[in-house]
């Protein structure tokens, strides 16, 4: 059974600053990953799909990489504004197309 | 549509009564999903249509659980006779049938959030 952790469970860091969340899965045989954000109250917002096949995408001030072999995958987010917080979902497409979670990071940037 | 609709956004209902939630997915989108969202939890699939094929529906919790994809498009997910423990975030998404390495990702709602008093 796939089963997806998300560490830090929280962040807190001032504005400005570079960050990174991370993302480990247990079973390597994915099809894909992918981030999403969610705001407090809202539904989820897509950020950046990593293909097996794919090592890393960037999107802005975002870039997710990808080791598929070690089951790790990272988010990391270039200077830091207000704006960024919330939480940061990570999720692995498995057979089926079912997705599974992490239970998210939790990120707080500080003005 | 733009983007994937689901109603209601806000659901209060009273123990043991049946409600309804509907999910809108993009248009052209073969592949849905259903998820649960509880308080301080992770997401829990519940249910996934891809086409014509026979639903997925090995996440559903119980019986009382139940959705149904109509002409390919509008779904709709029944929870009969609610639990207090049904009070959750209903999530549904869409996306464009893949394969193995395909470049489709998921298309989230806004979600309906459901209290069961």
């Amino acid at each position: 059974k796939q089963e997806v952790t998300q560490i830090p469970a929280a962040l807190s860091v001032p504005e400005g600053e570079n960050l990174v969340l991370n993302c480990s899965f247990t079973d390597s045989a994915i099809y894909n990953l992918q981030w999403f954000r969610q705001d407090p109250g809202k539904g989820l917002t897509s950020l950046l799909l990593i293909q097996s096949s794919q090592r890393e995408q960037t999107s802005g001030r975002l870039n997710a990489s990808l080791d598929k072999s070690s089951g790790r995958s990272t988010l990391y987010i270039a200077a830091s504004q207000p704006g960024d917080s919330a939480t940061y979902l990570c999720a692995v497409g498995t057979s089926g197309s079912r997705l599974t979670f992490g239970e998210g990071t939790q990120l707080t940037v500080n003005p | 549509g733009a983007g994937v609709s689901q109603s209601p956004s806000n659901k209060v209902t009273e123990k043991g009564k049946d409600v309804e939630l509907r999910c809108d997915p993009i248009s052209g989108h073969t592949a849905l999903y259903w998820y649960r969202q509880s308080l301080g939890q992770g997401l829990e699939f519940l249910i996934y249509f891809q086409g014509n094929s026979a639903p997925d529906k090995s996440g559903l919790p119980s019986d009382r659980f139940s959705a149904e994809r109509t002409g390919g498009s509008v779904s709709t997910l029944t929870i009969q006779r609610t639990q207090q423990e049904d009070s959750a975030v209903y999530l549904c998404a869409s996306s464009l049938f893949r394969s193995a390495d395909s470049n489709y990702g998921y298309t989230f709602g806004s979600g309906t959030r459901l209290t069961v008093v």
